[in-house]
C-alpha cells in the first residue's frame, strides 16, 4: 500500500532554534495535513493544505504542499518548550472517502 | 464546543474478556474513523462511516473486532474475544463530511491493556 515517509525520526534542538521535518511519497496525494500528538492525547490538527504549491502559516508554523505533490514540509520558528510532542504528516486522495495515511511521526524535544 | 469524547480512558482487561470502546463525535460530522496506535504499526485505520453506513472495514484486523454506528452521535467499537496483541490506544476520529474538508478531529483515546 502507501506509504509516507517522514524524516527524521526525531529530533533534539535548543529552546529558539527553527526546526523543519518533511514527508515525501511515491504516490501523488491531493491533500497534506500536519499533526501534533501530545503525550497521552490524541493528534491535533496543526495546517490542512488542499493546492500544490500552496504555503500556509498558523502562527510560528509554516508548511507546504509539494509542486510534485508528493512531498510537504513543516517548519517551526523559534521553539518553545511546548513544542515537544510527535508531529504527524497524513495525506488523502479525493475518491478516498476521507481516509487517512499517517507517516510515522517526527518526535521533538526542545531543551529549555 | 465539545470535542470527540471517547469512554472509556483507560481499560484493563484479561485474554478472553469482551471490551467495547464508546465514540460521541462532534455534532454535526458526517464522518466517524476508528484509528488503533501502537509503536510497531503507528497509527492505522480500522473502520469508517459516513452518515452511520460502514464504508470502508478493510483495516479491522480480524473477525474478533466489530464496529457499529446506530446514530449520528454515537460509535462502539467491540473486540470478542481479546488478546494481549490488541493493547494498544484506540482513537476515534469525526469529520464534518468529506464533501466539505478533509480534516479530521480525534479524541483523546482510549488506552487498551489486555492481560
Amino acid at each position: 500500500g502507501q506509504q509516507l515517509n517522514q524524516s527524521p525520526q526525531s529530533m533534539f534542538i535548543q529552546e529558539g532554534e527553527d526546526v523543519s521535518m518533511n514527508c515525501t511519497s511515491s504516490s501523488i496525494f491531493n491533500t497534506w495535513l500536519w499533526y501534533k500528538q501530545e503525550p497521552g492525547e490524541g493528534p491535533v490538527l496543526l495546517i490542512a493544505l488542499y493546492k500544490a504549491g500552496e504555503l500556509t502559516s498558523n502562527g510560528r508554523l509554516t508548511a507546504q504542499f509539494g509542486i510534485t505533490r508528493k512531498d510537504s514540509f513543516l517548519n517551526i520558528s523559534a521553539s518553545i518548550p511546548s513544542d515537544v510532542g510527535i508531529y504527524f504528516c497524513a495525506v488523502t486522495f479525493y475518491n478516498q472517502g476521507g481516509k487517512l495515511i499517517f507517516g510515522q511521526g517526527t518526535e521533538l524535544s526542545v531543551k529549555p | 464546543d465539545a470535542g470527540v469524547i471517547q469512554s472509556p480512558r483507560h481499560e484493563v482487561t484479561e485474554m478472553g474478556q469482551e471490551v467495547t470502546l464508546r465514540c460521541k463525535p462532534i455534532s454535526g460530522h458526517n464522518s466517524l474513523f476508528w484509528y488503533r496506535q501502537t509503536m510497531m504499526r503507528g497509527l492505522e485505520l480500522l473502520i469508517y462511516f459516513n452518515n452511520n453506513v460502514p464504508i470502508d472495514d478493510s483495516g479491522m484486523p480480524e473477525d474478533r473486532f466489530s464496529a457499529k454506528m446506530p446514530n449520528a452521535s454515537f460509535s462502539t467499537l467491540k473486540i470478542q474475544p481479546s488478546e494481549p496483541r490488541d493493547s494498544a490506544v484506540y482513537f476515534c476520529a469525526s469529520n464534518p463530511g468529506t464533501g466539505i474538508t478533509y480534516e479530521q478531529y480525534f479524541g483523546p483515546g482510549t488506552r487498551l491493556t489486555v492481560t
